[in-house]
Parts: C-alpha cells; structure tokens; sequence
C-alpha cells in the first residue's frame, strides 16, 4: 500500500513551453503533498506545499508563478512549469502524507524534465 | 531554523564489513529524522524513522540508527555491507511530521 506515481516520468520540451506534472497517491487520500527538485548529484529541496482545495505554500526563493501547483482532489497534484528554460532542467519529486498516517511521507518515482 | 548535515558525500567500503553513514542534526525542536534511500533511477525508499520513541531504531535490510540527542546525531549503521546496499542515502530532519529537509546525501560505494 500507500504508492505514489508520477507522471510522466521523462520528459523533453522546448524553452518558452509549459510542462505538467502529475502526482498521484494511487491507495490512499492526501490532503497534503509536497513538491521536491533534485539537480544532478544534489539532494532534494523542498519547492512547495500543495494543500487539497486551497493554495499551495511555497518555500523561499521558489517562484510561484513559475512553478504553477493544483492540488484538485484528495489524489492529484500537478506541477506546470511554465515558460520552461534550460534551467529549469531538474528530477522532481512528489511525495504524500496519507491522511491517517501523518508522520511519513511516500515518494513518487520522480519526473525528469530536460529543456532544450 | 532546522537543518540536517551529512559529513560524507561518499562512503566506500569491502563487502561484509560495517557501514556508518553520518549525520547530525539541528533543530529547534524535537525532531523527527528518517533515513532514505535511492538506488539509480528508482525512487526513495523509507529505510527507518525516529519519532519520539525509542531511541535506537531498527529498519530494513539490517539498517538501525541511534537517536543521540546530546551528540545531534542520527548515524546510520550496518554490520555487514552488501552489494546491494551500494546507492545513495539521505538523512531527513522534519520537527512537525509536515515538511521534510533532506541532507545533502552520501553515495555509499561497495567493493567486491
């Protein structure tokens, strides 16, 4: 139990595109869930807070206008990357709080977006 | 402010001997810390966790850490290395079970 997916899990598109990403918690509900980026051989730093029917919560210096968040149902959060660029190449991660359980978080595989 | 620190950014060592992955901790709070651990291109996976309870704490594939709190530490620990154990390891501090911070990881390197 309490797997999470992303989706799509690579991804290539042109700078001046928008991207979106899919976060699914597939068995269980989740009011919370969490947006990460990881750059090649970094760790991961925590982008936003994504709160089931209100705004999402971003860290500081991530731009929220950049980096659109739709937390739509219990099970679905999307990150777009608008206006992509080549900096914005990255693996990002989702991860979910399941309701009844709010001291763990399970980790999606990981989108690896590439701009080119 | 809360942050967590991982000393190594790589680990080597010969299979069937002991592993120790580093980390230390600061927090304003009592904190929770989890270790986690990612194998290429899969995703992370829990290896244990301390909230509040006993302070040596035992995970999967014969992974434990010892919650020192005099020391910030949160090392992690394995008598015997496998092959398999070769990936990267993250130590995660969090003070309200809501966000998590994640170290800056170790790549743990088996030897034949």
């Amino acid at each position: 139990g309490a797997v999470v997916s992303q989706h799509p899990s690579w991804v290539i598109c042109k700078s001046g595109t928008s991207v979106k990403i899919e976060c699914r918690s597939l068995d269980f509900q989740a009011t919370t869930m969490f947006w990460y980026r990881q750059f090649p051989k970094q760790s991961l730093m925590l982008m936003a807070t994504s709160n089931e029917g209100s705004k999402a919560t971003y860290e500081q210096g991530v731009e929220k206008d950049k980096f659109l968040i739709n937390h739509a149902s219990l099970t679905l959060s999307t990150l777009t990357v608008t206006s992509a660029h080549p900096e914005d190449s990255s693996f990002y991660i989702c991860s979910a709080n399941p309701d009844y359980l709010t001291y763990e978080q399970y980790f999606g595989p990981g989108t690896r977006l590439t701009v080119t | 402010a809360q942050s967590v620190t991982q000393l190594d950014s790589h680990v080597s060592v010969s299979e069937g001997t002991p592993v120790l992955l580093r980390c230390n901790y600061s927090s304003s709070y009592s904190p929770s810390l989890f270790w986690y651990v990612q194998h290429p291109n899969k995703g992370l996976q829990l290896l244990l966790k301390y909230t509040s309870a006993a302070t040596l704490v035992k995970g999967i594939n014969g992974f434990e850490a010892e919650f020192k709190k005099s020391e910030t530490s949160f090392h992690l620990t394995k008598p015997s290395a496998h092959m398999s154990d070769a990936a990267e390891y993250f130590c995660v501090v969090s003070y309200n079970f809501n966000k998590f911070y994640f170290g800056s990881g170790t790549k743990l390197n088996v030897k034949p």
